[in-house]
């Protein structure tokens, strides 16, 4: 079956720019979460949806950051202005989001590059 | 906060011997506990989720174990095989007892098995 994807795979910037990744979840999945993932590190949670309602965006680092996912199904993170410092990969993931299991299928991420 | 430290060097062992990971936490006993692979350039793969009132989960060669009082979780993989060299992150919930889903990750230990 199809799991989680993402788009663009890569995507070089110029500081300066913006830029929007996208993330098709698993359908029927209610709960979609953003992760950063430096090099060498465990993913970092940035933000949190349960259906089309953003639950919790405390790991946002700036207010450069938005994420949206206006239908309850596709989410779109945005960058703003991007510097240096969003180098990363920007993991997607998707899960049921409900008990006993919150086990969460991930895409294969978004490498971003500012220059 | 909550923090979990994975040992961050590589761990190297020879085809057929049994890996053991280890999983720390600094805070509050989270409500359950998983164990994601993570091979280069893709996102994690759910293997293994442990509730707090667990002591040890198993599944095929692979068995977790998960102790309150030491605050630590143990990941094993017996007759280990080349296929399995691959990073490995431990994963809590991040609000504690939440039923969200939000995770936070380890660093995640690379293990390399050698044939």
């Amino acid at each position: 079956g199809a799991g989680v994807s993402q788009s663009p795979r890569y995507k070089v910037a110029k500081r300066g720019q913006d830029v929007a990744l996208r993330c098709d979840p698993i359908s029927g999945h209610v709960s979609l979460f953003w992760y950063q993932q430096a090099l060498g590190q465990g993913p970092e949670f940035l933000t949190y949806f349960q259906n089309e309602a953003q639950l919790d965006k405390s790991g946002l680092p700036s207010d450069r950051f938005f994420a949206e996912r206006p239908e309850g199904s596709v989410s779109t993170l945005k960058i703003q202005r991007t510097q240096q410092e969003d180098s990363a990969v920007y993991l997607c993931a998707s899960s049921l989001g409900r008990a006993p299991s919150y086990e969460q299928y991930f895409g294969p991420g978004t490498r971003l590059t500012v220059t | 906060s909550q923090k979990i430290e994975q040992n961050s060097e590589a761990l190297n062992i020879q085809e057929g011997k049994t890996a053991t990971l280890t999983c720390n936490y600094t805070n509050y006993s989270p409500a359950y506990l998983q164990w994601y692979r993570q091979d280069p350039g893709r996102g994690p793969v759910f293997l293994l989720l442990i509730r707090e009132n667990e002591k040890e989960k198993r599944k095929e060669r692979l068995k977790v174990t998960f102790d309150t009082t030491l605050k630590q979780s143990l990941f094993h993989i017996t007759a280990s095989q080349p296929a399995d060299s691959a990073t490995y992150l431990c994963a809590l919930d991040k609000d504690g007892s939440s039923n969200t889903g939000k995770l936070i990750f380890g660093q995640g230990t690379t293990l390399q098995v050698k044939p």
